[in-house]
Formats: structure tokens, sequence, C-alpha cells
């Protein structure tokens, strides 16, 4: 079954810090990649997503992401963390299965940023 | 114009109750997708539907059932409910095909007592 790991359950950083966030997923097909975040108490938001072309995508808030295909990973990087960066984060993989589309979410990284 | 929303924001209920919860999209989409979140944040999906199909994950109990009057909505009903279905349940849309993200609605929190 595909499935998508986030390997950092909870991670703690001072404001300035830089981050890295890793993702892999197991699907040998065609995906469509997705980091999404999540503020205390409110729906997820999308930060950046990659369907294809150049790797290292861009999204809102200075986050990016790299796609690297042969090891099936789709890290989430910002140079410099702020304290409104504290959230939860979740890597997910969209892919077709079918008629119908999957959007399979890892577990999710507790990112949280001291003043 | 909310893209995506469910109603109702929080729902208290007995055991044993049944519940519903709605979610209306207006983006177009012809996919929407339940999903639950447990204490632990981790998301769990537990219907993928669109007009030609219904995916449901395994593990979901057959208590919960979508139902779609039509394209624009997808609605969760919960019979016998317990206290493990105390969760919050987020409704999420996109279009089948193409490069698209999923939007999602704000969540509903069960709590069941």
């Amino acid at each position: 079954a595909q499935s998508v790991s986030q390997h950092n359950h909870h991670v703690i950083l001072s404001e300035a810090a830089s981050l890295e966030l890793g993702c892999n997923y197991s699907y040998g097909g065609t995906v469509n990649l997705f980091w999404y975040v999540q503020y205390p108490g409110q729906h997820l938001q999308l930060l950046l997503k990659y369907f294809s072309g150049d790797p290292l995508v861009k999204g809102i808030k200075g986050f990016e992401a790299e796609f690297i295909k042969s090891k099936f990973s789709f890290n989430l990087r910002k140079p410099s963390v702020q304290w409104s960066d504290t959230a939860e984060y979740f890597c997910a993989v969209s892919f077709s299965s079918g008629s119908a589309r999957q959007l399979t979410f890892g577990s999710g990284t507790q990112l949280t940023v001291l003043p | 114009d909310t893209a995506v929303s469910q109603t109702p924001k929080y729902l208290v209920t007995q055991m044993g109750n049944d519940k519903s919860i709605k979610c209306e999209q207006n983006l177009g989409h012809d996919t929407m997708y339940w999903y639950k979140q447990d204490s632990k944040k981790f998301l769990k999906i537990m219907f993928s539907y669109n007009n030609k199909e219904l995916i449901i994950n395994e593990t979901v109990p057959n208590r919960f059932s979508p139902k779609s009057p039509d394209k624009a909505h997808l609605n969760l009903h919960i019979n016998s409910l317990e206290l493990g279905d105390s969760a919050v349940y987020f409704c999420a849309s996109s279009h089948r095909t193409g490069h698209t993200e999923a939007f999602f609605g704000q969540g509903t929190r069960l709590t069941v007592v």
C-alpha cells in the first residue's frame, strides 16, 4: 500500500534557526506532492506543491521543498523560522487510483519555535 | 464565499446516537474526501468519492457512511456513536485529474460522551 513517512514527530527550534522536515513516500507511479500547515485550532492550508518541472518549489511564507525522485523524498525547508511558524506540518501525496484520486498524508510534524 | 464548508463546527452527543456532518464545496471539484484527525493529529483518510467511484478505507467501521446528494455535497453519517469516534473530522475536495491540491473545510470537532 502507498504510504507517506515523516521522520520527525516534534521539532523544537529557536527563532532564526533553519528548518528541514523530512518526508518520504512509497509509490512507483506519478505523484503530486504537497506540504500543508495546520495552525493551532485551524484547518489545513496549503504551503506548497509539486506537480512537475523544477524539483525545487517555493511556497508561501518563505518555505521551499525539494523533490528528489531517486530518494522518493520531498523535504520541507525554511532558512530562518519565526515564532509564528509554530504549527503542525503535513506532507501529502496524491496519485490516481482507478477513476478516483487518493490523497494520503504523513503522520505530521509538530514544529515549536521558541521566541 | 467559503470554498469548503462543514456544519456543524462542534458536535457533542451521547454514545449510541446517530449523527450527520454536512459538507459542501463551491469549487466545482469532482472529488470529495472525509478525513478523521485524532488527538495525536494523525490524519486518516476515511473516504474518497467522485461520481464514479467510492473508495473506502477498509479500517473504517461500517457505522460510518458517506452520502452524496450531488457533486457539491458529501455528508458523513455516523450510526451508534462510540467514545472512540471523538475526533476532528475534515472534509476536503479536489479535481479528480490534473494538477490540483485539495482544499479543506474548517473541521467538525465531534465529542462523544
